[in-house]
């Protein structure tokens, strides 16, 4: 059975870092492209980050460029998102998901990013 | 940067009505565009990807369809389990994706 498991969701103040991991299950992850999308309570879907299968290319939506780094490691199954500076506007649940090609197209349950003061 | 809109924003039905979605891309994408279903509380699932392949276990009463930069998804006899809300997704480049605002069927 595919999992994608995500974790290090919480509230955080303005200016603050988080560390997001997300744990793969039950397919060959080191083979996929991998993304994080994010939701803001009550709003639609906005992708955030790409990275390669081996970890080469990264690509940032421009909000979060320079602030937002996503990293994986294909050992342990595992994709992260380092963030910082975190602004109330990143606020939102956030998904790790495969990409959308045959044998892809998982998604995670999604952990919550709260920034507040 | 490619843009997508979708129509109509939210469209009310009845189990059994054949039910069509619209999505638009601001530029050509080719193929590389999927759908996704999401209900409330939970994460987005896959239906279709290069706009018209079936995703595993996907039931065949959704199918989607392609002309030019327009992209239509469809329900055949809408059932129960199909109120949600759906969302289309340019992946023509991995240097950016783009979600459509998404279309909210609702029970009429």
């Amino acid at each position: 059975e595919v999992q994608l498991v995500e974790s290090g969701g919480g509230l955080v103040q303005p200016g603050g870092s988080l560390r997001l991991s997300c744990a793969a299950s039950g397919f060959t992850f080191s083979s996929y492209w991998m993304t994080w999308v994010r939701q803001a309570p009550g709003k639609g879907l906005e992708w955030v980050a790409n990275i390669h299968p081996d970890g080469s290319d990264k690509y940032y939506m421009d909000s979060v460029k320079g602030r937002f780094t996503i990293s994986r490691d294909n050992a342990r199954n595992s994709l992260y998102l380092q963030m910082n500076s975190l602004r109330v506007e990143d606020t939102a649940v956030y998904y790790c998901a495969s990409d959308p090609t045959p044998g892809g197209g998982y998604w995670g349950q999604g952990t919550l990013v709260t920034v507040s003061s | 940067d490619i843009q997508m809109t979708q129509s109509p924003s939210t469209l009310s039905a009845s189990v059994g009505d054949r039910v069509t979605i619209t999505c638009r891309a601001s530029q050509s994408i080719s193929n590389w565009l999927a759908w996704y279903q999401q209900k409330p509380g939970k994460a987005p699932k896959l239906l279709i990807y290069t706009s018209s392949t079936l995703a595993s276990g996907v039931p065949s009463r959704f199918s989607g369809s392609r002309s030019g930069t327009e992209f239509t998804l469809t329900i055949n006899s809408l059932q129960p389990d199909d109120f949600a809300t759906y969302y289309c997704q340019q992946y023509n480049s991995y240097s950016m994706f783009t979600f459509g605002p998404g279309t909210k069927v609702d029970i009429k």
